[in-house]
């Protein structure tokens, strides 16, 4: 149980155009996801926080207006990130939680964007 | 400052050998303590997690160990394999944020 999916697993992108990563439990509906970047040789670092049906709450320095987070159903969240740049290239990584203090994290396995 | 201290930074192991991972965290409040398993280019698996009543959790050869007056926390992964390469990440809950270690690198070699 609690399976969390990524796809795609790895893009690779122009500089200029937007990436959509989907975040997706599988078997249990996510009231909150979170989603991470992590860059070589670093820990995780919050991104961003998204219960379903309400605005994303950021955290400080994360652009919301170029990281565009929807969490349209209990089961998906979409991170979108526009006008890419080859400082964006790095791993995302998605959590979900059942509950909405986000108690227990279950970790996607990851998506690698590489901007050119 | 990081709120989660890990270390080593990395190391290297013989298959077989015994390790343990150290973990030092100031997150206050204290809600739990998780030891996760990350492969190179994926998302991290929990490997356990302990709250502050406990003092130790196993999984299978990994065994983890807390102690909440000193706020230390250690994983001792026991007759390593192959496989046991990876990053291992301490991740302490407080309130209601996750704060993450850097990770120990662990590289075991035949």
């Amino acid at each position: 149980g609690a399976v969390v999916s990524q796809h795609p697993s790895r893009v690779i992108c122009k500089s200029g155009t937007s990436v959509k990563i989907e975040c997706r439990s599988l078997d249990f509906q996510a009231t909150t996801m979170f989603w991470y970047r992590q860059f070589p040789k670093q820990s995780l670092m919050l991104m961003a926080t998204s219960n379903e049906g309400s605005k994303a709450t950021y955290e400080q320095g994360v652009e919301k207006d170029k990281f565009l987070i929807n969490h349209a159903s209990l089961t998906l969240s979409t991170l979108t990130v526009t006008s890419a740049h080859p400082e964006d290239s790095s791993f995302y990584i998605c959590s979900a939680a059942a509950d909405s203090g986000g108690l227990a994290q279950y970790f996607g396995p990851g998506t690698r964007l590489l901007v050119l | 400052k990081n709120q989660v201290e890990q270390s080593p930074q990395s190391l290297i192991i013989l298959e077989g050998k015994n390790c343990t991972l150290q973990c030092n965290y100031t997150v206050s409040p204290f809600s739990n303590l998780r030891w996760y398993k990350q492969d190179t280019g994926r998302g991290p698996v929990s490997l356990t997690i302990m709250t502050f009543s406990e003092n130790t959790k196993s999984n299978g050869r990994y065994t983890a160990t807390l102690d909440a007056d000193t706020k230390q926390s250690s994983l001792h992964i026991t007759a390593s394999q192959l496989s046991d390469s990876a990053s291992y990440i301490c991740v302490v809950r407080g309130d209601y944020k996750l704060s993450f270690g850097a990770g120990t690198t662990v590289t075991v070699r035949a």
